[in-house]
């Protein structure tokens, strides 16, 4: 079964900073996603960046960037110059392909709080 | 706005009481998902309907119960609940592809509202 660990609760970081999020993950098909989603302390979840496990090339959108070290079995989330509304919950997670539905749906690790400090 | 609306926002309901949850998704998806989130734990997928297939968790109680009448409106029926189950409640939905062991289908993120947030008392 696949199984996603984020090992920080919690992170702090200055305003202006760079932070990165940890997440392992574990699985044996060759094939998954891996996503990052943020939620703020409404409740919402936004998603952020995805990187597929044949992507060459690691995923960036605007000031996120996934680190993904396959062998290692790592996507860690940066986030560069840090904002005061980047406080919130991180949650890592993993999707199988199709061919059984509940594999499709997402595997979530337990999250990081971050807080971004003046 | 969220392609993806949870009503009611906020629930607070006392053991005996019986009440549903609504999940409408204007994003044209063929898949909706129940989680769970509880203070401190990760989310627990309760429930998918995908491509009209459902799949539950086994860990998850009788007394809730869901209802998928068309691939935009998903419904959790609860009732007779337990304090435990106060939680945040998500729905989310994606767009999934038919096709058997497709390599394809993995890179679409799930849509997520706002959630319910439910207290028993």
């Amino acid at each position: 079964a696949q199984k996603i660990t984020q090992t920080q609760p919690g992170m702090f970081v200055q305003e202006k900073e760079a932070v990165t999020l940890d997440c392992t993950y574990d699985t044996s098909d060759p094939s998954y996603g891996l996503f990052w989603y943020k939620q703020p302390s409404s409740g919402e979840m936004i998603f952020l960046i995805y990187q597929g496990s044949y992507d060459q090339q690691n995923a960036t959108e605007g000031r996120y960037s996934l680190n993904f070290q396959k062998a290692r079995k790592s996507a860690n989330l940066v986030i560069s110059a840090s904002q005061l509304g980047d406080s919130a919950m991180y949650f890592c997670a993993m999707r199988l392909p199709s061919g059984d539905t509940g594999r499709r749906a997402l595997t979530f690790g337990s999250g990081t709080r971050l807080q971004v400090q003046p | 706005e969220t392609g993806v609306t949870q009503t009611p926002r906020h629930l607070v309901m006392g053991m005996t009481n019986k009440k549903s949850l609504k999940c409408e998704q204007h994003l044209g998806h063929n898949a909706m998902y129940w989680y769970k989130q509880s203070a401190k734990k990760p989310l627990e997928l309760m429930f998918v309907y995908s491509l009209e297939e459902r799949v539950e968790n086994n860990s998850v109680p009788s007394r809730f119960s869901p209802e998928c009448p068309n691939s935009s409106h998903l419904f959790l029926h609860l009732h007779t609940l337990q304090p435990e189950d106060s939680a945040l409640y998500l729905c989310t939905s994606s767009h999934e592809v038919e096709l058997i062991a497709s390599n394809i289908d993995y890179n679409s993120p799930l849509h997520f509202g706002n959630g319910t947030r439910l207290t028993v008392t």
